[in-house]
């Protein structure tokens, strides 16, 4: 089962806003409402942000939002802070046989 | 609140097996949840190795299937992962997790600090 697609970067200015996006196929992101999203500070553990498409964990803010169409999810950071400069990665059910996929990551720069 | 703790050997040779524990405090394994193992090779991004359920129900990523084994063991509130065979392709941060709801198999909220294991000759 191939990786899900993130581009490698995204930026924005504090307060603005920016939208990862991540693709699969109709295996996964398209076949299965289980698209999460994990923020990762360097040296950190990754941090759940998002499940099941849309859903945020307790703590987290609500200017992390997601959605999903078709094949591909997306992440949107509203009302960019420093705080938010990290790496973001989505995952995604792949079926019973794989089970969980990730995408390769994007690194988020607030300039 | 729910902590883990990774502990392991670090430092391996090619083909030796590799035994990681999570020592889970704050919560009790036996009571539910998803339990499960995803590791980072350096400069690289995530991949999960495989999920055990708290009765011991388990699922594996099927690349690494036919090397690796997830056990719980509740008396001592851990659980575990072995890979045999390891190369030097599975050096890596390897965290334990636990899952956000106890229903759910794949999405991970609480996580341990995470363990380096470096495979080399």
């Amino acid at each position: 089962q191939s990786a899900l697609t993130q581009p490698p970067s995204a930026s924005g200015s504090p307060g603005q806003s920016v939208t990862i996006s991540c693709t699969g196929t109709s295996s996964d992101i398209g076949g299965y409402d289980y698209v999460s999203w994990y923020q990762q500070h360097p040296g950190k553990a990754p941090r759940l942000m998002i499940f099941a498409v849309s859903n945020r964990p307790s703590g987290v803010p609500g200017r992390f939002s997601a959605s999903k169409s078709g094949n591909t999810a997306s992440l949107t950071v509203s009302g960019l802070q420093a705080e938010d400069e990290a790496d973001y990665y989505c995952s995604s059910f792949a079926g019973e046989n794989n089970l969980l996929i990730f995408g390769g990551g994007t690194k988020l720069t607030v300039l | 609140q729910v902590q883990l703790q990774e502990s392991g050997p670090g430092l391996m040779k090619p083909s030796e097996t590799l035994f990681l524990t999570c020592a889970v405090s704050g919560y009790s394994i036996s009571s539910g949840y998803h339990w499960g193992w995803i590791r980072q090779p350096p400069g690289k991004g995530l991949e999960w190795i495989g999920t055990i359920f708290y009765n011991g129900d388990t699922y594996y990523n099927p690349s690494l299937e036919s090397r690796i084994s997830i056990s719980i063991d509740t008396s001592k509130n851990q659980f575990s992962l072995t890979l045999s065979s390891v190369t030097a392709a599975d050096t890596a941060v390897y965290y334990c997790a636990r899952s956000v709801i106890p229903a759910t198999r794949i999405n991970f909220a609480s996580w341990g600090q995470g363990t380096l294991v470096t495979v080399s000759s």
